[in-house]
């Protein structure tokens, strides 16, 4: 049971926007600890994809967005490509385990 | 540029100690600005992080994990290690190491960090 919840699954066809929910509680998200999220195409190390909540490091495609309110950050994908098929993590902080904590995952497919 | 580079034995005996060791290059691993630190993954599963190290040797740990793991760092090899004792099958995972920045105006604390480059993993697996 991971500290951070995601949906397991998410999809989409081509060219729609799916968002990917992380609710977390007052002792993470809702102190005000930043939401980071990672893309992990199959096979591969997970890649940082948006960072401090809403921004994206240089190389990622403005189609991806972060956004928080209260103890939930959302990742957005619009224009949906077939490349975006991959596992999507959040990431805090959480005051009562003084630790890094990860959401469980979503696996998106893109239809 | 900056790679990071795991590496270590791919099998491990259950109750043994399993050592790993990241090999920083492109970056001084004694720079103020990063933590260290090192992140599992179990066959079909989710992201765990292990723990992190500042090159100052201050380190943070997972609290399920504490009392087995140690992580150091070696700033004369560029390199920080981590020593995982008394594995178990539970333990059988991918390791990574990876990188910790934070963003001007929250890097005062380290629950602001994230982690912005990885090294592509090693398998650790824990059989007898």
């Amino acid at each position: 049971q991971s500290v951070l919840t995601q949906p397991p699954s998410v999809s989409g066809a081509p060219g729609q926007r799916v968002t990917i929910s992380c609710t977390g509680s007052s002792s993470n998200i809702g102190a005000g600890y930043h939401v980071h999220w990672y893309e992990q195409l199959p096979g591969t190390a997970p890649k940082l994809l948006i960072y401090d909540n809403s921004n994206r490091p240089s190389g990622v495609p403005d189609r991806f967005s972060g956004s928080k309110s209260g103890t939930s950050a959302s990742l957005a994908i619009t224009g949906l490509q077939a490349e975006d098929e991959a596992d999507y993590y959040c990431q805090s902080y959480d005051s009562s385990l003084s630790g890094l904590v990860f959401g469980g995952g979503t696996k998106l497919t893109v239809l | 540029q900056l790679q990071l580079q795991e590496s270590g034995p791919g099998l491990v005996k259950p109750s043994e100690t399993v050592s790993l060791t990241c090999t920083v290059s492109g970056v001084s691993i004694s720079s103020s600005s990063y933590y260290w630190g090192w992140i599992r993954q179990p066959p079909g599963k989710g992201l765990e992080w292990i723990g992190s190290i500042y090159y100052s040797a201050s380190t943070y740990y997972n609290p399920s994990l504490k009392s087995r793991v140690s992580i150091s760092v070696d700033t004369s090899k560029n390199q920080f290690s981590l020593r995982l004792s008394s594995v178990t099958v539970a333990d059988t995972a991918v390791y990574y190491c990876a990188r910790h920045e934070c963003s001007g105006r929250t890097c005062y604390s380290f629950s602001y960090y994230f982690m912005d480059v990885w090294g592509k993993g090693t398998t650790v697996t824990v059989s007898s």
